[in-house]
């Protein structure tokens, strides 16, 4: 079944460590995005990548960093600089990007810093 | 910059009651998507409109794409707990043209 893979599904991070989410499309979808929601929000664009080797950040970029080398895989790396990371993080992927097809998303991964 | 305001942020209602959420784009919409999050869950994508004045239906659910393309409602009839959740709208802009969500309405059916 094609889908999006998120893992892993809870993930706990210490003050100061760096932590990376994975994400994996077999949709063969050009466009791939992360988004946080905290508790009762809506979604923030973290980062999106319309094409291989090329990323955008989004509106809260600061403390994040991703990579798109494949065009299935575009892992998120929350750094030590991201002084509030807890939060649920969504992978989504569409087609094409420009907004014009339906996102497909993840389950998530939920973060909390201990 | 571009912003999509959903109103309400919550609405409370007994099971069988309607439920309405309405989107507001401060821009005109090429499309707007409409998605439902269960608690605890990801986001579902629910229906795409494009056409001005469009409205579509999916059971219960009535969907509807202004006459200007700047806003959207979504109508439930008759609640059922099945329904309970987080609706969200999404449309395209910005410089690139990525979806801009609305802060979506929970639907919370009263005990």
């Amino acid at each position: 079944d094609g889908g999006i893979t998120q893992s892993p599904k809870y993930l706990f991070r210490k003050e100061g460590q760096n932590v990376t989410l994975s994400c994996e499309q077999n949709l063969n979808h050009d466009a791939m995005y992360w988004y946080r929601q905290d508790p009762g929000q809506g979604l923030r664009l973290i980062y999106y990548s319309q094409i291989v080797n090329d990323f955008q950040k989004g509106d809260i970029a600061e403390g994040y960093s991703v990579s798109r080398e494949k065009k299935e895989s575009f892992p998120l790396t929350v750094t030590s600089a991201q002084k509030n990371p807890t939060a649920f993080y969504l992978c989504a992927s569409t087609l094409r990007g420009r907004g014009v097809t339906e996102a497909f998303f993840g389950q998530g991964t939920r973060l909390t810093v201990v | 910059g571009q912003q999509v305001m959903q109103i309400p942020q919550y609405q409370h209602v007994q099971e069988g009651e309607d439920f309405t959420t309405y989107c507001n784009s401060s821009t005109t919409l090429s499309n707007i998507q409409w998605y439902k999050q269960r608690p605890g869950g990801h986001p579902v994508f629910l229906i795409q409109l494009v056409k001005s004045g469009e409205v579509k239906k999916q059971k219960r659910l009535t969907f509807q794409f202004g006459e200007a393309k700047k806003n959207s409602s979504l109508h439930i009839t008759a609640t059922q707990t099945t329904d309970v959740g987080t609706y969200f709208c999404a449309g395209p802009g910005g410089s690139n043209y990525q979806l801009i969500w609305g802060a979506g309405t929970k639907l919370i059916i009263k005990p």
